[in-house]
């Protein structure tokens, strides 16, 4: 059974400084990974999405890696603004279907001005 | 191009009351899931739908809870009979394939009094 686990749970940071967050998931066979933003009582929004051929996605100041074969992956925040403040997840796709996710409980992060 | 739809945005039920949750997927989507986001607690996996098929419900609680997405129209979620601890937070999310990316709807807000 497919687990992700995300550290650290919340993370409090002063404007600008650049910050990881990361993801970690027990079973490697994944099909995709994906990040996502929650602001408090929305939705999701998807921020990136890496197959599980790719290392990398990037988008802006957000740039995600992927490590499947250690099972980790971490979303990278270049210059942090107070906008960043959220709840971000992390996803894996199985393999029996990319788009069924296993979600991480998320990092709460908080961006001070 | 409307994102993924869910009506209505909050609903509150009394105990033992039936909700119904609604889910138009994006036009050409015709892979549905189902998620529920319990307080405190991240998003879990509860059932995956194809057009008038029940793919994958292997999340979803075996009594009062059932789904269906019919050829014509949303994807709807029935929770007969609920209960306190049905309250939650219920996201829909919907993809053109069985692997390729998944887009979030806005969520169904379920308080149970």
């Amino acid at each position: 059974k497919q687990e992700v686990t995300q550290i650290p749970a919340a993370l409090s940071v002063p404007e600008g400084e650049n910050l990881v967050l990361n993801c970690s998931f027990t079973d490697s066979a994944i099909y995709n990974l994906q990040w996502f933003r929650q602001d408090p009582g929305k939705g999701l929004t998807s921020l990136l999405l890496i197959q599980s051929s790719q290392r990398e996605q990037t988008s802006g100041r957000l740039n995600a890696s992927l490590d499947k074969s250690s099972g980790r992956s971490t979303l990278y925040i270049a210059a942090s603004q107070p906008g960043d403040s959220a709840t971000y997840l992390c996803a894996v796709g199985g393999e029996t279907s990319g788009s069924r996710l296993t979600f991480g409980e998320g990092t709460q992060l908080t961006v001070n001005p | 191009n409307a994102g993924v739809m869910q009506n209505p945005r909050h609903l509150v039920r009394r105990r033992g009351q039936e909700a119904r949750l609604r889910c138009s997927p994006m036009k050409g989507h015709s892979h549905v899931y189902w998620y529920r986001q319990l307080p405190e607690e991240g998003l879990k996996f509860m059932v995956y739908l194809q057009k008038e098929n029940i793919i994958d419900e292997s999340g979803m609680p075996k009594e009062r809870f059932s789904a269906e997405f019919p050829k014509e129209g949303p994807s709807i979620l029935r929770i007969q009979q609920v209960v306190r601890g049905d309250s939650a937070a219920y996201f829909c999310a919907s993809s053109p394939f069985r692997d390729t990316e998944a887009f979030f709807g806005q969520g169904t807000r379920l308080t149970v009094v």
